[in-house]
Formats: C-alpha cells, sequence, structure tokens
C-alpha cells in the first residue's frame, strides 16, 4: 500500500543552520506529496506541496523537490529559526485512495 | 471563513463512559476526515466521509468507536465505553474533492480517559 517513511527525530539545531528532514514514499503511480507543520497546541498546517516529479514545493524558505527516481521529498530550509521549532509531517495522496497518509512525524527544535 | 472547528478542545472523562467529539467542516468541502494522534502510533486516520457518505472506516479500532456525517456541515465521532488507552488528540480535517488537495484541519481535541 501507499505509505511515507521519514527520518526518526527529534532534531536540534542551533539558530541559522541548515535544515534536512529526509522524506521517502511508497506509492503506485504518480501521487502528490506534501509537508505539513504542527505547532504545539495546534493542528497540521500545509508548508509545501508537489504534485508531479521533478516539482519543487517551497514556502517560508523551505522547498522539497518530488524525486521520482529515489522516491523522495526531502525537506530543506537554510537558515532556520527558533520559530521553525514544531514537528514536521511528510504526507502523500495518491489517485488510487482519497486519504492523506502520513509520516510518523519528525521534532524539531531551534536553539538561539 | 473560520476554518474547521472542533469541540471540545479538551475532554476528560472517566472509564465506561460516552464520549462525543464534534467537527463542522469548512463549508464546500467534500470530504471529512477524522484522525487519532498518539506520542507511540503517531497520525492514525480512522475514517472519511465523501459527501456524508463513510468512504472507508478501516482505522476504526474496534467497534466502541463509531462515526457519522448527518449533513455536510456536520460530524460526531463517538467512543462508547470509553477506555484509559482511547486517550489521545482526535483532528478532524476536510478538504475539496480531489486526491491532491491539501487538508485544512482543526485544533484537535485533547481526550483524557482515567
Amino acid at each position: 500500500g501507499n505509505s511515507v517513511t521519514q527520518m526518526e527525530g527529534p532534531v536540534t539545531l542551533s539558530e541559522e543552520a541548515f535544515l534536512t528532514i529526509n522524506c521517502t514514499y511508497t506509492a503506485t503511480g504518480y501521487p502528490s506529496l506534501f509537508w505539513y507543520v504542527q505547532y504545539p497546541g495546534e493542528g497540521l498546517q500545509l508548508l509545501l506541496k508537489a504534485t508531479k516529479a521533478d516539482d519543487k514545493g517551497s514556502n517560508k524558505g523551505f522547498e522539497a523537490t518530488y524525486r521520482k527516481e529515489t522516491t523522495s521529498f526531502h525537506l530543506e530550509k537554510g537558515s532556520v529559526q527558533v520559530s521553525d521549532s514544531a514537528v514536521y509531517f511528510c504526507a502523500l495522496s495518491a489517485y488510487n485512495n482519497n486519504d492523506m497518509r502520513f509520516g510518523a512525524g519528525t521534532r524539531l527544535t531551534v536553539k538561539p | 471563513d473560520a476554518g474547521v472547528i472542533q469541540s471540545p478542545r479538551h475532554e476528560v472523562t472517566e472509564m465506561g463512559q460516552e464520549v462525543t467529539l464534534r467537527c463542522k467542516p469548512i463549508s464546500g468541502h467534500d470530504y471529512l476526515f477524522w484522525y487519532r494522534q498518539t506520542m507511540m502510533r503517531g497520525l492514525e486516520l480512522l475514517i472519511y466521509f465523501n459527501n456524508n457518505v463513510p468512504i472507508d472506516d478501516s482505522g476504526m479500532p474496534e467497534d466502541r468507536f463509531s462515526a457519522k456525517m448527518p449533513n455536510a456541515s456536520f460530524s460526531t465521532l463517538k467512543i462508547q465505553p470509553s477506555e484509559p488507552r482511547d486517550s489521545a488528540v482526535y483532528f478532524c480535517a476536510s478538504s475539496l474533492a480531489s486526491y491532491n488537495e491539501k487538508l485544512f484541519f482543526g485544533s484537535g481535541t485533547q481526550l483524557s480517559v482515567l
């Protein structure tokens, strides 16, 4: 079945450090890929998405490129801020099922 | 639009009691999802509806859980009887038709069963 696997956390970085959170997927056909972010006490909210191979999603300085050859959608940011501290979820939805499949989540803590 | 609205925000109950969680999706959204989030199991899909019809309830843990969507603007998730292992954050989310549309999440209900 369709699924996503993301790197386990937690991840702790200093402010202005480079961030990478790995995500790989398994799916039939051509899924759409997403990164969601969850701040403390809140629901998940969409950070970025990509709907086809080689698409790059970007938002708030975060980027992720849909790599079909490696079935990956790694999240990156060049310089993290304390306000980026949150839990990040990789997710997938595919034509053969309408529900969104989420990874386990990666907790990021950014220290000043 | 006010977004997806869930109530209550927090619920504390005793084992054996009935619990009802409520959700109002964003107007015009055709899909409604119920998720459960725990430290151990992460974010699990319990059930989802399309145009008020349950499509996939394979994630519902057991018969103690039931969900309804009597109309396009309201859904409930009921647990009867509740057990301590049901303690979790329950999220409702909605989306437009189409598989590649993003989900809009509510703020969740923090359920504690003592």
